[in-house]
């Protein structure tokens, strides 16, 4: 099955600053790659999503980039704000099976 | 985006009870919704899948006759928990797929089910 790995687990950064967090996953068939933001006993919401068929993926200070050949994938997060501080998990999916990160905990220093 | 709704948000049993956790699909229709589990500070980790009209499919390691899912309609799938113990407090969230065209659907999450069992 699918196997998702995420880094790192924990990202500090200074408002203002990017900030990066890295997956890869196992099964070259996965098709679709969300992140998901989680703040503090709230649900997992959506942020960003691509698919298998496109490289990179921008909305406004928020970037995906897919390299299918490593199997990797990243979130970009640009001009980091304090409310960004959340965790973050990565997922792979094909079809109805979607796998998880282990989560990156993002803290963005005021 | 579509709308996930878990109830109860939080839940306080004692040992040995059984505790029943809902997720409805608001305003879509979903064949298709999972249950997880997460701990503090940790990832989901998928319990099981829940179709509609036919029988879950659980994940390696747990166990099936303890954690029940029943998926009756298409906006709706619960989770029995039986013969709760403390090990089994936890943090437990619900998704369904809501499909927008193509092969893979996007996940939209309820809010979770906090359960406390003494």
């Amino acid at each position: 099955g699918e196997n998702v790995e995420q880094h790192p687990s924990t990202l500090s950064v200074q408002e203002g600053d990017s900030a990066v967090i890295k997956c890869t996953y196992s099964d070259s068939a996965s098709n679709y790659f969300p992140w998901y933001k989680q703040e503090l006993g709230k649900r997992p919401q959506l942020i960003i999503d691509i698919r298998s068929n496109v490289g990179e993926k921008k909305d406004q200070r928020i970037a995906v980039t897919l390299n299918k050949t490593a199997k990797h994938f990243s979130l970009h997060i640009t001009e980091t704000q304090p409310e960004d501080s959340a965790v973050y998990f990565c997922a792979a999916s094909l079809n109805n099976d979607m796998r998880f990160g282990a989560g990156t905990r993002l803290t963005v220093k005021p | 985006g579509a709308v996930v709704s878990q109830h109860p948000s939080r839940v306080i049993c004692k040992s040995g009870t059984s505790v029943k956790i809902e997720c409805r699909s608001l305003d879509f229709q979903a064949t298709t919704m999972f249950w997880y589990r997460q701990f503090p500070k940790k990832s989901l980790m998928l319990m099981a899948t829940s179709n509609e009209g036919s029988k879950a499919t659980y994940e390696q390691g747990v166990e099936k006759d303890k954690f029940l899912i029943n998926h009756a309609s298409l906006t709706l799938s619960t989770l029995t928990v039986t013969s709760a113990h403390p090990e089994d407090s936890s943090f437990y969230i619900c998704s369904a797929m809501a499909w927008g065209g193509g092969n893979t659907g996007e996940l939209f999450f309820g809010e979770g089910s906090r359960l406390t069992v003494l």
